[in-house]
Formats: C-alpha cells, sequence, structure tokens
C-alpha cells in the first residue's frame, strides 16, 4: 500500500472547523509535515511536528500526531475561503537528513 | 529572498522535442530536489543532488530523463525526446540540510 495516506477531498463552510487525516506506515519517522499548494503554485510548508510530540499548535493550525496509531492530523480553526487549496502530508523516514514522502494530497474547499 | 525559481513556467512542446527546464534553489540550500506531479501518481521525487552532486536519480523514469547541477545556485532537467506522458507540472525544490522543502511555483509542462 502507499507509505503516506490521505483521504481526496473535504468540503466545508467558511468559519467551520477543518480537519485533515494522514495515515503514514512508517514508524521510524522522526518529521511529519504539512504543506499546502494553491492553484497553479508551488507546496508551501504550513507547519511540522518531530515524532516525540502529540500537538503543535500554530495560529488557527493545530496538528495532532498519534504515534501509536501513526495518524496525523491538521486542524484549520475558523475555516476562510482562502484556506481553499490542496493539502499534503508528508514524513521523512530518518533522523538527520532523508528525503520526503508526500501523500497524494486532500482538496479542500471551503464555501461562503 | 526571492525563493526557489523555476523557468518557463509554462511549456508546451511537440512529441519528439528536447525539453530543458530550470531551476535556481535558495542561495546558501544545499539540497536541490526535482519532482513531478501528476493526478494519477501525485508527487513523484524524480532525483536530488547534495552539495551539486546527484545522490538519487532511481526515480528518473527512463533514460530520456537526464538532470544536472552545475554549480551551486542552478540545475536543469531535460527531456529527450519528449512524449504526451511527460506531461506534467514539474518542481523543483532546495533545502537546507535536508529540513522543509521551499518549492519553486513549478513548470507546467505539456507535450502534443
Amino acid at each position: 500500500g502507499e507509505d503516506v495516506e490521505q483521504s481526496l477531498f473535504l468540503s466545508v463552510r467558511e468559519g467551520d472547523s477543518s480537519v485533515i487525516n494522514c495515515t503514514y506506515t512508517d514508524s521510524s519517522s522522526t518529521y511529519l509535515y504539512w504543506y499546502k499548494q494553491e492553484p497553479g503554485a508551488g507546496l508551501q510548508l504550513l507547519t511540522y511536528i518531530f515524532s516525540n510530540m502529540d500537538m503543535k499548535q500554530d495560529q488557527r493550525l493545530t496538528v495532532l500526531l498519534n504515534k501509536k496509531d501513526k495518524h496525523l492530523s491538521l486542524r484549520i480553526a475558523d475555516t476562510q475561503t482562502g484556506d481553499s487549496a490542496i493539502y499534503f502530508c508528508a514524513e521523512s523516514k530518518e533522523s538527520g537528513y532523508s528525503t520526503l514522502t508526500f501523500g497524494k494530497g486532500t482538496m479542500l474547499l471551503v464555501s461562503p | 529572498d526571492a525563493g526557489v525559481i523555476q523557468s518557463p513556467r509554462h511549456e508546451v512542446t511537440e512529441m519528439g522535442q528536447e525539453v530543458t527546464l530550470r531551476c535556481k534553489p535558495i542561495s546558501g540550500h544545499d539540497y536541490l530536489f526535482w519532482y513531478r506531479q501528476t493526478m494519477m501518481r501525485g508527487l513523484e521525487l524524480l532525483i536530488y543532488f547534495n552539495n551539486n552532486v546527484p545522490i538519487d536519480d532511481s526515480g528518473m523514469p527512463e533514460d530520456r530523463f537526464s538532470a544536472k547541477m552545475p554549480n551551486a545556485s542552478f540545475s536543469t532537467l531535460k527531456i529527450q525526446p519528449s512524449e504526451p506522458r511527460d506531461s506534467a507540472v514539474y518542481f523543483c525544490a532546495s533545502s537546507l540540510s535536508g529540513y522543509g522543502y521551499t518549492f519553486g511555483s513549478g513548470t507546467r509542462l505539456t507535450v502534443v
């Protein structure tokens, strides 16, 4: 199966919270990342979490990591239409340097 | 810093022609990556360099693809001859010591 899996699509109303989920298979993953891709643009790093952390909060973004279940989530509070984009989960497999493995991305659509 | 700069933004070419994509990484970054993005396969790592040296090119689809990094501020990805199935968005990314990639805006390649 895929190393990193995400649901393909999420639709929410403006002002609601969005939760984007990701599962990964490699228990040795040390860093987990969330990237955002707006139409016609490259991927932009949103946030990341070390594998020894359970949670990280950054303004409207909350990342939760369940290492036992190899499950990562990104919660966006008070979702805005400008948050509409594709969100990619990524993992790096080793400590120190390694390449990132990306999921296929979740398209978030925020309606007014 | 202007970020990772890719050119051209769009390229339309006829099957059999040579295509060259260009990338200028962020100054001081020691890793450079070439990715290809398609709807079917998502983001695929083609090749990456460390200090201008190719480290892993196992993702390069076939011998028609080649990449070079003659110096720390420039890399090219060449496809010769191009085929319609090469149509995709090609991204370049750079990083410092492998943490947190910065992506360029991509080159949308269409081979007709």
